[in-house]
């Protein structure tokens, strides 16, 4: 089993819709939680970062981290076009070492 | 301007030949790392240097030599390149333990 399970999609939605994006983990000592967006043959780049378990919110951008079922997710509202690439949830115990899930593409369809 | 800049983009290479990435960050932090992509894209993490130090060694083969010369360096020298060696290397930075800046990567092709 990988430490960091992420559907890799692809996921097509139209212009507007709402989008959720999930990852499940094994490793109960994850305490730092992000997603990064990776636009093609682009770096990643970090969009939201969590510390333990609960909400943040950045725009249009929500990322929640349920501990107890060790699930993260990303909800993306109003979704647009350029919303379209791939977006990895990442986890860290500290220590330097950030665990990747294997993305999902998503693809806003105008 | 670059925070995190690679080079070289681009490398075609043949096979048993030996080659360099570069990599440097002007954001003063001091951890630096190695990931490597795959076609999956699935990020995986080589090594890790905290200011000039080796801090992680995944299980990468000896074939891959990492060298910090100073905390805004981090270089990765391949000898006998193997097709399977073929991905995207992305090198990072972070000042923290857990919020990378990443490189726009070198996409390695192997012959």
């Amino acid at each position: 089993q990988k430490e960091v399970e992420q559907d890799p999609g692809p996921l097509s939605v139209p212009e507007g819709a709402i989008v959720s994006l999930n990852c499940t983990y094994s490793n109960s000592a994850f305490q730092y939680f992000m997603w990064y967006r990776q636009y093609s043959r682009k770096g990643p780049e970090l969009l939201m970062y969590t510390y333990s378990s609960g909400n943040k919110e950045d725009g249009r951008f929500t990322a929640q981290v349920d501990k107890s079922s060790k699930y993260i997710s990303l909800f993306i509202r109003d979704s647009q076009p350029s919303d379209s690439a791939t977006y990895l949830c990442a986890m860290s115990a500290g220590g330097f070492k950030t665990i990747f899930g294997a993305g999902t593409r998503l693809f806003v369809k105008a | 301007d670059t925070a995190v800049s690679q080079t070289p983009k681009y490398l075609v290479t043949q096979m048993g030949n030996d080659k360099s990435i570069k990599c440097e960050q002007n954001l003063g932090h001091d951890t630096m790392y190695w990931y490597k992509q795959d076609s999956k894209k699935f990020l995986k993490i080589m090594f890790s240097y905290n200011n000039k130090e080796l801090i992680i060694n995944e299980t990468v083969p000896n074939r891959f030599s990492p060298k910090s010369p100073d905390k805004a360096h981090l270089n990765l020298h391949i000898n006998s390149l193997e097709l399977g060696d073929s991905a995207v290397y992305f090198c990072a930075s972070s000042q923290d333990e857990w919020r990378y800046t990443f490189g726009s990567g070198t996409r390695l092709t192997v012959v």
